[in-house]
Order: structure tokens, then sequence, then C-alpha cells
């Protein structure tokens, strides 16, 4: 299976800390998207890194990809209660192929 | 130029009916992919259209489940005999054109509920 696993699962922290979420793959990909879903809510995408690219930035966001490790990292910098939400990472194998998603980090930034 | 459009928003069904889930992609938008997210779970992939063809559906149970994207009018999920293990969210995603990328842009879902 190419599903992604993120980890941790919950990650609590003080608002203005940063939060810094991982994810693990099984395959090859052509690129790695990170989303994030509020309660109830539908997927919002946040960033795209490509297999060729290693470092990526987004406002606060930073991802990184690690090929020959097959992982990522999405990092919060100063984090706000706003930021309370699932953030799932979902890789692309080729073209327009299915999103494959990992069960996603539960993030609660507390005022 | 509107998001993803996805109706109903909240469905209820009781065990045996049929439930239909309607999908408008975004404008120009060709590619529309549907995914099922269970409780405190990611989202799983069911399947994947075009226009009036379907091109995968791998992830779609082969029994009452059906898709469709005519060439005119919205993607439909169709579950015939629901059970209570369909109660989920049902995402769909829509994407342009073919390229590498694939990044998709998600509707709001639709929450089955069967009773």
């Amino acid at each position: 299976s190419q599903q992604g696993e993120e980890d941790p699962q919950a990650l609590s922290i003080q608002e203005g800390e940063n939060a810094t979420m991982n994810c693990s793959y099984k395959t090859s990909i052509n690129n790695l998207q990170w989303y994030r879903q509020n309660s109830g809510r539908g997927l919002v995408h946040l960033i795209l890194i490509r297999s060729n690219e290693r470092e990526k930035h987004s406002g606060r966001l930073r991802v990184t990809l690690d090929t020959s490790k097959k992982s990522s990292s999405l990092l919060i910098t100063a984090s706000r209660a706003a930021d309370t939400a699932s953030y799932f990472c979902a890789t692309v194998f080729s073209g327009n192929t299915p999103l494959v998603f990992g069960k996603g980090t539960r993030l609660s930034v507390i005022a | 130029n509107a998001g993803v459009m996805q109706n109903p928003r909240h469905l209820v069904r009781r065990r045996g009916q049929e439930a239909r889930l309607r999908c408008s992609p975004m404008k120009g938008h060709s590619h529309v992919y549907w995914y099922r997210q269970l409780p405190e779970e990611g989202l799983k992939f069911m399947v994947y259209l075009q226009k009036e063809n379907i091109i995968d559906e791998s992830g779609m149970p082969k029994e009452r489940f059906s898709a469709e994207f005519p060439k005119e009018g919205p993607s439909i999920l169709r579950i015939q005999q629901v059970v209570r293990g369909d109660s989920a969210a049902y995402f769909c995603a829509s994407s342009p054109r073919r390229g590498d990328d694939n990044e998709q842009f998600f509707g709001p879902g639709t929450r089955l509920t069967v009773l």
C-alpha cells in the first residue's frame, strides 16, 4: 500500500509555539501534498512539494521532503488557535492518479 | 469561480434506501474523484471519473455502489440499499486537465447517516 502515515496522531501545543507533523510513505511518488481539515468541514489544500524538491515555504508553513527516507514534515511556526485542525499528507504516484491519504494528525492549539 | 459544490450537505437514509450524492466540479475541471472518510480516519479513494468515463473504480465496493459523470450535469455517486456501515462523509474533488501535479480541489462533503 502506498498509504502515508502521519506522526504523531495528536498534538497539543500552546499558541505561539511551533508544530511539527511528520508523514511517511512507502512507494516512489510524483509529489506530496498537505491538506488541512477543520472539524466537520472539507479539505483545504495547503502546499504541494514535488519529488525533486527538498523544501518549500508558504507563509508560516514549511514543508520538507526526503525521498531517500520516504518522509515529509510540515512545520507550522508561531501557531494560532485558528490552526486547530486535522492535517493530512497525501501522495501522488503520477499524473492524475488519486491522492492516497494518511490518517492525519489532530492539532490542538491552546490559547 | 465557484469551488467544488456538493449536495446535499447532510443526508439521512434508513437501511435499504438509496442515497444519491451530487458533485459539481470547478469550472474547467474535467476530472472528478470521490473519497470516503470514516470518523477519525483519513480519506479513502473510491472512484475517478472523467466526462462520461470511469477511469479507476478500484476503491469502490463492487456491489451497491455506482458512479457517473455525464456529459451534462454533476457527477453522481449512488449507493443502493444502504447499510449502517455506509455512514460516512463522502468528499468529491476535481482537478483540471491532465497535469503531473494533480492538485485536487475538494468540496465540503456530504455526510451520510444511515439509521
